[in-house]
């Protein structure tokens, strides 16, 4: 059974960092590209960026408000996804789930086949 | 706001059809057979309903189907049941590694 499982999730002040953990286990991690996506209170989803798997070059990408402040890696070694946040901001607040996602597993599509349940992050003063 | 568009709610009796819509633009929804719904039940983990605008995963029953006409995807559940309420979201590749949502659907069932 795939179980993706998100901690790292906290109250944190504005300006400050966080790093976001998801142990990945139930499929071979090493084929699968990761994605992190969030929802703001009240709001509907919002890709935030993946990596791909090493194969595929590990290439990166994000979306545009999260570029140069939010860091995405990954361990193979230890089936981790992670997700490094830097200066962030209130309106980084948000449930973040990390998801696998595209070629390589589940239905090989462009799409968000396992899901974590989701870690809060809150950014207020 | 989110980028693709969804109704805040839907509703419907056990046993009726409901269908919920996601309109995007010709950058995404229409330039691309990558549509995705999601399912989300509170506490528990979002789960993949439809992907590549109808196709179901191992497991999910053929209550659930999906369609596409231009920039716009629908979720269609037919004989409703009482499980089936929960907030809905679609998805759709948007080119160059990138991936945009909708704002979510509340299904009702009454």
């Amino acid at each position: 059974e795939v179980q993706l499982v998100e901690s790292g999730g906290g109250l944190v002040k504005p300006g400050g960092s966080l790093r976001l953990s998801c142990a990945a286990s139930g499929f071979t991690f090493t084929n699968a590209w990761m994605s992190w996506v969030r929802q703001a209170p009240g709001k509907g989803l919002e890709w935030v960026g993946h990596i791909k798997r090493k194969i595929d070059g590990e290439t990166i990408d994000y979306t545009a408000p999260v570029k140069g402040r939010f860091t995405i890696s990954r361990d193979d070694s230890e089936n981790t996804l992670y997700l490094q946040m830097k200066s962030l901001r209130t309106e980084d607040t948000a449930v973040y789930y990390c998801a696998t996602v595209g070629p390589g597993y589940g239905s090989g599509s462009y799409c968000f086949d396992y899901w974590g349940q989701g870690t809060l992050v809150s950014v207020s003063s | 706001q989110s980028a693709l568009t969804q109704p805040p709610s839907a509703s419907g009796s056990p046993g009726q059809s409901v269908t919920i819509s996601c309109t995007g633009t010709s950058s995404d929804v229409d330039d691309y057979n990558y549509v995705a719904w999601y399912q989300f039940h509170p506490g528990k983990a979002p789960k993949l309903m439809i992907y590549e605008v109808s196709k179901r995963p191992s497991g999910v029953p053929d209550r659930f189907s999906g369609s596409k006409s231009g920039n716009t995807a629908s979720l269609t559940v037919s004989g409703l049941r009482a499980e089936d309420e929960a907030e809905y979201y679609c998805s759709s590749y948007a080119g160059s590694n990138n991936w945009v949502f909708g704002g979510g659907t509340k299904l009702t069932v009454l």
